[in-house]
């Protein structure tokens, strides 16, 4: 049983490009969920979607930042127009239901601006 | 916003110590998960706990989740070299928010 995939692992952008994550679900699993880790800190919210709907992106910020979960397909984060503040690492979890609290994390992708 | 606070942040101990460390916060949550994370991957799921008073184990790991609900505890006996890692806690505000809260983290460091 697979569990949550991310891609790329390692990501190299120049600033001005743009970024996007991929995040596959565990099989089964309809809501994901994104958080961003500064270097020495801990996981930030960022947004949580569910199957072509972002139930809260509070955490996300306003400008440059987007996010999707399509029908089919995975998760995309997509940031815009990169900036150096943008490097860090991107982790998406996802859960069945989300009545059972679990969230089960992907191995995550290391966002690194240049 | 909300805050975890999370200590030891880093510990160096002795193999076969037993470790504690703790999560405090001034909210209330009705979830506290314990997470382990090595360098390079994500956090790996621990211990899950629900319900106020709960104390459940997994292995050498022990977490409790305190009366107040305003903290959680984790205890490791006799600790092994690869228990090196970071350890975060996350909790759910009972305010219907989705969304975790992470500490950030305690450093564990294993002598051998």
């Amino acid at each position: 049983n697979a569990g949550v995939m991310q891609n790329p692992r390692h990501l190299v952008r120049r600033r001005g490009q743009e970024a996007r994550l991929r995040c596959s679900p565990m099989k089964g699993h309809s809501h994901v969920y994104w958080y961003r880790q500064l270097p020495e800190e801990g996981l930030k919210f960022m947004v949580y979607l569910q199957k072509e709907n972002i139930i809260d992106e509070s955490g996300m910020p306003k400008e440059r930042f987007s996010a999707e979960f399509p029908k089919e397909g995975p998760s995309i984060l997509r940031i815009q127009q990169v900036v150096r503040g943008d490097s860090a690492a991107y982790f998406c979890a996802s859960s069945y239901n989300l009545s059972t609290d679990t969230q089960y994390f992907g191995p995550g992708t290391r966002l690194t601006v240049l | 916003g909300q805050q975890l606070n999370q200590s030891p942040q880093s510990m160096f101990i002795q193999e076969g110590e037993d470790v504690s460390m703790n999560c405090t916060s001034s909210s209330i949550f009705n979830t506290w998960l314990w997470y382990k994370q090595d360098p390079g991957e994500g956090p790996v799921l621990l211990i899950a706990l629900y319900k106020a008073g709960e104390l459940t184990s997994n292995g050498r790991l022990t977490a409790q989740f305190g009366i107040t609900r305003k903290d959680s505890f984790l205890n490791i006996s006799a600790s092994i070299p690869s228990d090196v890692g970071i350890y975060f806690c996350a909790g759910r505000l009972t305010s219907g928010t989705y969304k975790y809260i992470f500490g950030t983290g305690t450093r564990l460091k294993v002598l051998a």
